[in-house]
Parts: structure tokens; sequence; C-alpha cells
């Protein structure tokens, strides 16, 4: 079956600039995580929803960070203002069962110029 | 704050060589465990977990891992690696007590010579 997706798989954009992100998870996962891995280091969890709300965003980094999943499917973040620093693999993952074993997508590399 | 350690950065053996990756976690009451593994240019994908049970456990292509809870550790282990496991290990913690996300190791990236 399909697993999770995530477009685009390359984003360079502009300092300052706004950027979406879309992740498309695995079909009836209720859960669904956005994860941030800068170079050399491990994902860093970003926010978390159950359904169409966001259980957990304590990992977002500042208020130019937003994430919405309207629909309970698939879900968009949202970066205004964009800075260097965003520059990372932005992950999204999806889960549900009672173990909430997480499955990645490949990823969206975004680069602030 | 809540954390996991991998020590090896960087771990280099040749074929048939055996393999230890050390995981280290802050203690942080109930945990369940994982090990993750992304290939080159591949997503992350799921070695092997631990949620309660006989503490050694096993996953796919010949990894096994162990939980021992007094040490905080869970170090993924295999006993003959191949080239086709060039690749980079990440360990991932999921603190029950504190939601569902995954506090990640930064990882170690192992290159096996043939």
């Amino acid at each position: 079956g399909a697993g999770v997706s995530q477009t685009p798989s390359n984003k360079v954009t502009e300092k300052g600039k706004y950027v979406e992100l879309r992740c498309d998870p695995i079909s009836g996962h209720t859960a669904l995580y956005w994860y941030r891995q800068s170079l050399g280091q491990g994902p860093e969890f970003l926010i978390y929803f159950q359904g169409t709300g966001a259980a957990d965003d304590s990992g977002l980094p500042n208020d130019r960070f937003f994430a919405v999943r309207p629909e309970g499917s698939v879900s968009t973040l949202k970066i205004q203002r964009t800075e260097r620093g965003d520059s990372a693999v932005y992950l999204c993952a999806s889960a549900s069962g009672l173990y909430n074993e997480q499955f990645f997508g490949p990823g969206t590399r975004l680069t602030v110029l | 704050a809540q954390s996991v350690s991998q020590h090896n950065h960087h771990v280099i053996l040749s074929e048939a060589a055996s393999l230890e990756l050390g995981c280290n976690y802050s203690y942080g009451g109930t945990v369940n465990l994982f090990w993750y593994v992304q290939y080159p240019g591949q997503h992350l994908q799921l070695l092997l977990k631990y949620f309660s049970g006989d503490p050694l456990v096993k996953g796919i292509k010949g990894f096994e891992a162990e939980f021992i809870k007094s040490k905080f550790s869970f170090n993924l282990r295999k006993p003959s690696v191949q080239w086709s496991d060039t690749a980079e290990y990440f360990c991932a913690v999921r603190y029950n007590n504190a939601g569902n996300m995954l506090t990640f190791g930064g990882g170690t990236r192992l290159m096996v010579k043939p």
C-alpha cells in the first residue's frame, strides 16, 4: 500500500518568504507528526495531530511556524518569514493503532537562501 | 529535559564484523524504544521496537537490541554486517508520560567496507 508522501521533495526559497509543506499520511492513520531534521542531527519533534486537532504543538520553535490538518488527513506545515536557520529536512510521520508505530515519509528539504 | 544519546557518530566496519551501536536515554518513567534506519537516499524505516516483555528484541535483517532498564540503554547489535547495512541508524524513545512524540538520538553513520 501507499506510504506517507510529502511534497515538494525540495523547496528553495529566499529569506523572508512564506512556504507551505504538505504531508499525505497513510490512509486511515489518525495520528500525524511533523519533525525537523537539521544536518548531522536526529529528527526533532514539532507538532502532533490526533484527527483534526493539534494534540501537542510544544515543539514548534516560534510563532512563525503553524500547521493544520482540517479534514483529519492531509496536513500542511506553514512557515512565515523564513530565516536561513529554518533550512532543514521536514519529516512527516503517521501512525495508528494500539502501539502508535510511526511511519515516516521521505521528507521535504527546505533551503532558505 | 528528556534526551537520547548515541555515542558513536561514525562507525566503519568490514563485512562480517560484528556491530554494536550504543543508545542511552535519560530517565523519564515508562518508555517505548525504537531503532530506525535510513539507507542512502531513502526515508526512515523502522528496524525494531520494544514496548514490553522480553527485553531482547529481534528486528528485520538480522538486527536485535537489548533493553537494559538499569542502564537506561537500548543497544543495537548484529553479529555479522553486510555492505548493504551501510546507512544511518537512529535510536528513538517515546516517554509515555510526555505524549506520543519520539525523541531521537543524533544518529550513527555506519559504513561497511566490502
